[in-house]
């Protein structure tokens, strides 16, 4: 199993601004995944990021809009790009194989 | 077009009373079948995870069962600490899908 922890819990922002998503992994982990969750609603991926090579980014998700980091097998970052009031939504990350994943707690975000 | 259904969207229970959640997907070549719990303010926690049609799992209240079109999370004498939504997940040949969940309620 991994623990996965997430900075910021939440956050507030103005519309036109960016914000970055830190996840880190109490674990070497291969693959990490990003998630946007709307409250209430489904998990939608946005990314996958393995250590070493470009994020592949889903359908309708580009990443001039969330680019992300994988500086080493512990750690990545979302960045949330010239946020309107539609990026209002919980941001999650994880960890581990499509057969089992390990989530961190999530980021609120609200765009003002 | 793959997809993944869950029903119902809430479920509400008496402590003890026993019954299912259903997953119902269409995919191209499945790959795995996943039962995740999640608690409110808190992301996914990894239940099970079914290869093909026939196979169970069990963790104590819970039992996941997979046929060709439809998984069932059967959850037996549950307590209040169930209460929870239950997501569904597949992956086929093509990508990683979710279910929207269903919210399960014990009522003491």
């Amino acid at each position: 199993s991994a623990v996965i922890s997430q900075k910021p819990s939440r956050d507030i922002c103005q519309r036109g601004t960016s914000l970055t998503i830190q996840c880190q992994v109490d674990s070497q982990v291969t693959m990490m995944f990003w998630y946007r969750q709307q409250p209430g609603q489904s998990l939608t991926l946005i990314a996958t990021a393995n250590q070493g090579s470009e994020a592949t980014y889903e359908s309708g998700f580009v990443i001039d809009k969330f680019p992300i980091s994988r500086p080493n097998l512990t750690f990545s970052t979302l960045t949330v790009s010239n946020m309107s009031p539609e990026d209002s939504s919980i941001y999650l990350c994880s960890a581990g194989g499509y057969n089992e994943q390990f989530f961190g707690p999530g980021t609120r975000l609200t765009v003002l | 077009e793959d997809q993944v259904t869950q029903s119902p969207e809430a479920l509400r229970l008496q402590e003890g009373e026993s019954s299912s959640l259903n997953c119902s997907y269409t995919v191209s070549g499945l790959r795995g079948l996943f039962w995740y719990r999640q608690d409110p303010g808190k992301g996914p926690e990894f239940l099970f995870t079914l290869y093909s049609a026939g196979e169970e799992k069990e963790k104590e209240r819970l039992k996941a069962t997979l046929t060709k079109k439809e998984s069932f999370l059967h959850i037996t004498a549950p307590k209040p600490e169930d209460s929870a939504t239950y997501l569904c997940a597949v992956i086929g040949n093509y990508q990683l899908i979710w279910g929207a969940g269903t919210k399960l309620i014990i009522k003491p």
